[in-house]
């Protein structure tokens, strides 16, 4: 089974500048989420999708952060614009009813300088 | 959700059993234990859960306390590629996963 891809693996960006993560989901995983994690700490979830609706965004800087899951599959996760606290690796990952526990993907690295 | 206590880090010897515990005193009754480990650059990776009985698969087993308020995950012969960060999580059916800050295992040759 293909695991969770997430692109790009690395990104460096300009304070202010806008910056988008891709994320492609097992076959067949119906929820999918982003997760933020800062250096030394446990990551944070930021939003959870069913198939192609929002069911949690409560942790997410909507004034900052979007994220889309078009055809309740990819789904993308925006930063416009980008400031330095949004340093982070940003997870994503995907499970489903029959299978207890979340896959992760690998995640993308973004530093904002 | 309820909340885990964790050491924030732990050592042991390669080939040697090593012992995590977690505390997790108010767990509710249909609260699961979860347990994941992150890999330097990776992302996390679910190991083993459970509800009341001691459970066990490839990786680990799980066993955990009568009254529910304390779980120990035993890796049975560590190697240097389980040196990771490993979570404790209690989570309900339909709760998210909440990641608190792990215990950091180093297996030493």
């Amino acid at each position: 089974e293909a695991g969770v891809a997430q692109s790009p693996r690395y990104k460096i960006i300009e304070k202010r500048q806008s910056v988008a993560f891709w994320c492609n989901p097992i076959s067949g995983h119906a929820t999918l989420y982003w997760y933020q994690q800062i250096l030394g700490q446990g990551p944070k979830l930021l939003i959870q999708f069913q198939n192609n609706g929002v069911v949690d965004d409560s942790q997410l800087p909507k004034d900052r952060f979007s994220a889309e899951r078009l055809k309740g599959v990819d789904s993308t996760l925006k930063i416009q614009p980008a400031k330095l606290e949004d340093s982070a690796v940003y997870l994503c990952a995907s499970s489903t009813w029959t299978v207890y526990g979340y896959t992760f993907g690998s995640g993308t690295r973004l530093t904002v300088v | 959700d309820a909340k885990t206590t964790q050491p924030p880090s732990m050592d042991c010897a390669e080939g040697r059993a090593a012992n995590l515990p977690c505390n997790h005193s108010t767990i509710s009754g249909n609260e699961y234990v979860y347990w994941y480990r992150q890999i330097h650059s990776q992302g996390p990776q679910y190991i083993i859960h459970g509800l009341k009985n001691n459970e066990t698969n490839e990786m680990a087993s799980l066993i955990i306390t009568e009254d529910r308020k304390s779980s120990t995950l035993i890796l049975p012969h560590a190697t240097l590629r389980d040196t990771a960060v490993y979570y404790c999580i209690v989570k309900g059916a339909n709760s998210k996963l909440t990641f608190g800050k792990g215990i950091t295992l180093s297996v030493r040759p």
